[in-house]
Formats: C-alpha cells, sequence, structure tokens
C-alpha cells in the first residue's frame, strides 16, 4: 500500500498552460505539505495544511494555488506555468506538529 | 529563522569503508533533526531522527547519528558503506508551526558516491 502517492509522475508542458498535480494519503495524517525541488537538488517548502486549512504560505507566486478537499488529500494548481517552475515537486505528509513528514515519490514537471 | 548547512557537496568513498556526513543547524529551540536519503528519481525515505532523550540515534540501514548542541551539529554515520547506500542525502531541522504540523527546513544535500 502506497502511503503518499502523486499524479502524475512526470509532466510536460508548454509555457503559459495551467495543470495541476494530486496528492493523497492514507496515513490518516492531519497536515499534508508541497515542496519543491529545484535543479540543483535543494528542497524548499511552499504551503501546507492541517485539516484543510492552510497553514503554511511561503513565497510562492500567486499562480501556484494548493487545495484540500479533504484530510487525505492536497492538489497544486499551477496557472500560466514559466520555465522556471520546471522541477520535481513532492507531496508529504505528517500526523502532527512535531512528527516525521512522509514523502510521496514526486511530480517531475518540464515546462519547455 | 531555522538554516541547515551541509558543508560537503560530494563524498566519495570505497565499498566497506565508514562514512560520516556533516550537518550543522542554527535554531533557536530545541531542533527536531532529520536525515533523508534520495535514490536517483526516487522520493525522499526518513533515515532517522532526534526530536529528544539520548543523543545518538540510530535509524535503517545502519546509520546513526549523534545530536551535538554544543557544536550544533548532526552527523550521519555508518561504520561500513555498501555500494547501495549511494544517493543524496539532505538533513533537515523541524520547526513546529503553531496551527499544526511541522515546517522542514532543508540544507543543500551530500551526494554521495561509492567506489566498488
Amino acid at each position: 500500500d502506497t502511503a503518499v502517492s502523486q499524479t502524475p509522475k512526470y509532466l510536460v508542458t508548454q509555457m503559459g498552460n495551467d495543470k495541476s498535480i494530486k496528492c493523497e494519503q492514507n496515513l490518516g495524517h492531519d497536515t499534508m505539505y508541497w515542496y519543491k525541488q529545484d535543479s540543483k537538488k535543494f528542497l524548499k517548502i511552499m504551503f501546507s495544511y492541517n485539516n484543510k486549512e492552510l497553514i503554511i504560505n511561503e513565497t510562492v507566486p500567486n499562480r501556484f494555488s494548493p487545495k484540500s478537499p479533504d484530510k487525505a488529500h492536497l492538489n497544486l494548481h499551477i496557472n500560466s506555468l514559466e520555465l522556471g517552475d520546471s522541477a520535481v515537486y513532492f507531496c508529504a505528509s505528517s500526523p502532527g506538529r512535531t512528527d516525521t513528514q512522509y514523502f510521496g515519490p514526486g511530480t517531475r514537471l518540464t515546462v519547455l | 529563522a531555522q538554516s541547515v548547512t551541509q558543508p560537503d557537496i560530494h563524498i566519495t568513498v570505497s565499498e566497506g569503508a565508514s562514512l560520516e556526513l556533516r550537518c550543522n543547524y542554527s535554531y533557536g529551540a530545541t531542533p527536531y533533526l532529520f536525515w533523508y536519503v534520495q535514490s536517483p528519481g526516487q522520493g525522499l525515505q526518513l533515515l532517522l531522527k532526534y526530536f529528544s532523550g539520548d543523543t545518538l540515534v540510530q535509524g535503517i540501514k545502519g546509520f546513526e547519528a549523534e545530536f551535538k548542541r554544543s557544536q550544533s551539529s548532526f552527523n550521519l554515520r555508518k561504520p561500513s558503506v555498501h555500494w547501495s547506500d549511494a544517493a543524496e542525502y539532505f538533513c533537515a531541522v523541524g520547526a513546529p508551526h503553531t496551527g499544526g504540523g511541522n515546517k522542514l527546513t532543508f540544507g543543500t544535500g551530500t551526494q554521495l558516491k561509492v567506489e566498488l
């Protein structure tokens, strides 16, 4: 059973398009996250939701909009894609404030 | 704000040799510290974590790490490296958030290469 899953695994698209990445966790965790890993493998948090409520919103362009329809799902929608959005996006979840985060397999986004 | 420094970008060791990956952190309170490993094309897998208590923590795959508050360090060690340990290793510090969850700040990673 996959604990944290993401779809799609690969996403190739043109500049200016809109795309979404989906994340689901079956661990029963309250908190979910989105991280971006750039071409130099640097990982940075983007957003976090706790019980469907946005609690962490880092300095991310408004073109990125997370949505959490329920505790088990956290989606990331990106409008007007730019070349600089090319990266690997990781979803993660954790049970609480001081607990381990469990990561999904990542979605490699390539913007042409 | 918290930060993590991994001074070594690349490390090469021979199979069977010992390994130490360095990690220094900056955080105003008691830190929650983690080591994750990322194999090529894969997600991040937790190796071990330190929350409190014994400063020497054991993890999976034979890894251990020692928390040294006086040196703000959390170095990862393994007595005998296997070829399958070749991967990218990330140290991270976690800051609990009042709204729930915690914010992980990662170091820039250390790429480990194992020579046969």
